[in-house]
Order: C-alpha cells, then sequence, then structure tokens
C-alpha cells in the first residue's frame, strides 16, 4: 500500500462545477503539499499547509491531521484546470502520490 | 526572477550511453533536490543537497546515479551506463529551506533510454 493515497486517479468534469480531490497518508508528516503538473511536466506548489483550511482563487485545501486526510477542492471549475494534482507529504522527506487527472470539459 | 532551469529538455541516449542532467535552481535557494517520475507515476525521491552537502542520497536507485552541487549552486545528475528502466522525467526542484519550505520545480528532463 501506498503511503500517499489520492483519489479519484481520473476525473472528468464539466466547466462550473465543484471538483473534490482526495489525499489520505499513513506517515507522520510536518506538512501536506498539493501540486500541480501540466502536461510537458512543469510543477506549480499549489499549497503547503499543516493544519486547518488555506484557499487561493477558486482552489481550497483542507487537512485533518487526526484523520491523515487531506481535500483539494476548485470551485466553479474551468478548462484551464484541466492538469495532473499531486498530493506530497514532507516530514524528512517528500513522499509523493500518483496523482489525479483531472479534465474540465467546456 | 528566473526560475529554476534545467537541461536538456529531451535526451534520447542509446542503453549503455553515460548521460549528464543540469538543474539550475532559484538563486540564493539553499536546498535542492532530484526526483524521479516514471510515465503515469508520481515524483519520487531521488536525492537532496542543502547547499553543497549532499544531505541525502537515499533515493537513488543504483551505484550508477551519481548527483554533485560542488559550489551549492549548479548540480547535476549523471546517470552512467543508461538502461531503459532509467528512462523517466527526472525532476530538479529548490528551496529556501527543508521539506517544510515550498519547492519550485523546474521543467523536468524527459529522457528516453533506447
Amino acid at each position: 500500500k501506498n503511503e500517499v493515497e489520492q483519489s479519484p486517479q481520473n476525473l472528468t468534469a464539466q466547466e462550473g462545477e465543484f471538483i473534490t480531490i482526495n489525499c489520505s497518508y499513513s506517515v507522520g508528516i510536518s506538512a501536506l503539499h498539493w501540486l500541480q503538473q501540466h502536461p510537458g511536466g512543469g510543477i506549480v506548489s499549489l499549497f503547503m499547509l499543516s493544519s486547518g483550511k488555506k484557499k487561493h482563487g477558486r482552489l481550497i485545501a483542507t487537512i485533518n491531521i487526526q484523520e491523515k486526510h487531506s481535500s483539494l477542492h476548485i470551485t466553479a471549475s474551468h478548462p484551464r484546470d484541466s492538469a495532473v494534482y499531486i498530493c506530497a507529504v514532507s516530514n524528512n522527506d517528500m513522499r509523493f502520490g500518483a496523482g489525479t487527472r483531472l479534465t474540465v470539459k467546456p | 526572477g528566473a526560475g529554476v532551469s534545467q537541461s536538456p529538455r529531451y535526451k534520447v541516449a542509446k542503453r549503455g550511453q553515460d548521460v549528464a542532467l543540469r538543474c539550475d535552481p532559484i538563486s540564493g535557494h539553499v536546498s535542492l533536490f532530484w526526483y524521479q517520475q516514471a510515465l503515469g507515476q508520481g515524483p519520487e525521491f531521488l536525492t537532496y543537497f542543502q547547499n553543497e552537502a549532499q544531505l541525502d542520497k537515499s533515493g537513488l536507485p543504483s551505484d550508477r546515479f551519481f548527483a554533485e552541487r560542488p559550489e551549492g549552486s549548479v548540480s547535476t545528475l549523471k546517470i552512467q551506463r543508461t538502461q531503459q528502466e532509467d528512462s523517466a522525467v527526472y525532476l530538479c526542484a529548490s528551496s529556501w529551506g527543508t521539506y517544510q519550505e515550498t519547492q519550485y520545480f523546474g521543467p523536468g528532463t524527459r529522457l528516453l533510454v533506447l
């Protein structure tokens, strides 16, 4: 079993839909990261959080330390949100989930 | 300001050939990380530098993999006697601090070993 599990693996949505991507982890962490990877490989860090909730524009990330679970929400999704979203956890190293491939159709 | 850059962006190598992948981190970033990302998978940790010191190389898959950062800025990942299973995207990231800081990723080098 991977130490960082994401669901779903693939997600297709219509433009405007509310999207949730989930991440569960089984190791102790000091921080959890949500990353966005566009075709061609470039990775952008969206959030780094260790408790509670963070919001940036249409993106919201939450974490529940007790349940070892985090969610990434996208409100009013748009085709340009189409990308792979990766959850990663850090402590003395960095461990990544396999990613969730999101496709938002117009 | 410039972000993290990597070169080459694409590399095709014949099995058995040696390759060298370069990473230019953001100026002033103390930490530098190398990751390997197989097709359809998340990145996997290879090695970590703090300035010129290689503090963790536990993720390097074999002794054919070698990384250096001699002056604490530019880093090179070298793969000797490449094998087909080395085909992957090699990502470099840098940050001001350790794993508790935001990492800034380069575009990656896509390596294909034939």
